[in-house]
């Protein structure tokens, strides 16, 4: 089974609008933590939100906020009024693994584009 | 904020030569560097765990005789691609964790493109 899953291979929004990228998870592991990543063309990875599996609220970061939902094991990013220099590569992953032997698995990725 | 660099950026060479990739932690000591590849179109696929002072951990299905990785200092770990081939071209990209902080302080490098000609 997949242990992180994109199921949107690419997305078309309208500048200004709210998008949300849809990621599941899979682990069996009860501390684990969630992250999101931006890879534009140059190919850096940003990193824009993280959620530790035992906090307690939604992570927020600006425009970006992590929708939470721990028993469907979903961990969707949600970019509010979106810009055209949000166009680029959305990456969720997840950690497993304490510090030292900690791991990180990605999904497939979300291809977003905004349009103007 | 923190950073992380990798050298160098780009590197285009014969199959059948050796290739060095170093990735540096600029603000901090990084006692743990992971290496990833990531081909076109594709997800970032770990490849090694590597620890300061010890051998590395290789990722099932990594060769670790073919994918050399040194971490000689708590800034500065290298992934050596020995006898590369064409196969072998990706984007390797490093990541460090700064020990001090949190989960999320976990800090990517620029990347690093190989063609194999």
């Amino acid at each position: 089974a997949q242990k992180i899953t994109q199921t949107q291979p690419g997305m078309f929004v309208q500048e200004k609008e709210a998008v949300t990228l849809d990621c599941t998870y899979d682990t069996s592991d009860p501390s684990y933590g969630l992250f999101w990543y931006k890879q534009p063309s140059s190919g850096e990875m940003i990193f824009l939100i993280y959620q530790g599996s035992y906090d307690q609220q939604n992570a927020t970061e600006g425009r970006y906020s992590l929708n939470f939902q721990k028993a469907r094991k979903s961990a969707n990013l949600v970019i509010s009024a979106s810009q055209l220099g949000d166009s680029a590569m959305y990456f969720c992953a997840m950690r497993e693994g304490n510090f030292g032997n900690e791991k990180l698995t990605f999904g497939t990725g979300t291809r977003l584009t905004i349009i103007p | 904020g923190a950073v992380v660099s990798q050298h160098p950026s780009w590197v285009i060479c014969k199959s059948g030569t050796s290739v060095k990739i170093e990735c540096r932690s600029l603000d901090f000591q990084a006692t743990t560097m992971f290496w990833y590849r990531q081909f076109p179109k594709q997800s970032l696929m770990l490849m090694a765990t590597s620890n300061e002072g010890s051998k590395a951990t290789y990722e099932q299905g990594v060769e670790k005789d073919k994918f050399l990785i040194n971490h000689a200092s708590l800034t500065l770990s290298t992934l050596t691609v020995t006898s590369a081939h064409p196969e072998d071209s990706s984007f390797y990209i490093c990541s460090a964790r700064d020990p001090s902080g949190g989960w999320e302080t976990q800090y990517f490098g620029p990347g690093t493109r190989l063609l194999v000609l």
